[in-house]
């Protein structure tokens, strides 16, 4: 069965320093990924997206994730956090054969200490 | 602006008392979702939709109903809430070619 695991429950990085979520996934197919961000009391917002091609996506907000396919992993990552960057983030797979249907992530909160 | 808008934002109801939850597009997409977002478990799919009268059961379908007689609007019913249903509800849209999801702001229900 399809399955995202996002390991870190909770993140807290400081202000200024680097940030990497972790994503893996188990998929039967040719997957394609997303990052979400959800700030409180909000929907969720695309952060980025992966189809094919070029390995690394650069996304909003200053964000940018590397596929690789050897890990079966979609890291998110950002070179300098920001007090505003924290919030809940997602990752999402889904795969042509299985249509428009995503599997999520559980979540990982990222607090942001100044 | 394009959106997804989900009402209510906020619902507290009893057991057993049906209540409906709405939700609109302006963007003409062809499929629409419904998901429900507990702690710890992320987002979980209720009912999809691929085009108008055309709607699937997801992960978690019980308990739930949808329709889906125009584009736009998909509304997700409970005919008899129970607590269980307490949760973040979210409607979700796209194309049909895989593109993004599109979220509403959601809707916290409490079933007490």
């Amino acid at each position: 069965a399809q399955s995202v695991t996002q390991p870190d429950i909770h993140i807290t990085v400081s202000e200024g320093a680097s940030l990497e979520l972790r994503c893996n996934y188990s998929y039967g197919a040719t997957p394609y990924l997303f990052w979400y961000v959800q700030s409180p009391g909000q929907g969720l917002q695309l952060l980025l997206k992966y189809f094919s091609g070029d390995t690394l996506v650069q996304g909003i907000k200053g964000f940018e994730a590397e596929f690789k396919r050897s890990q079966s992993s979609f890291n998110l990552r950002k070179p300098s956090v920001h007090w505003s960057d924290a919030a809940e983030y997602f990752c999402a797979v889904g795969a042509r054969e299985y249509g428009n249907k995503l599997v999520f992530g559980a979540g990982t909160i990222l607090r942001v200490k100044s | 602006e394009a959106q997804v808008t989900q009402n209510p934002r906020y619902l507290i109801t009893v057991t057993g008392k049906k209540l409906t939850v709405t939700c609109s597009q302006n963007m003409n997409h062809e499929y629409m979702s419904w998901y429900r977002q507990d702690p710890g478990l992320g987002l979980r799919q209720i009912y999809y939709s691929m085009n108008v009268e055309v709607t699937d059961k997801g992960d978690v379908p019980e308990g739930y109903k949808v329709s889906r007689k125009e584009k736009r609007n998909f509304p997700l019913i409970l005919e008899s809430p129970s607590p269980n249903q307490t949760s973040l509800y979210f409607c979700a849209s796209s194309f049909l070619d895989n593109s993004p999801l599109h979220f509403g702001n959601g809707t916290r229900l409490t079933v007490t």
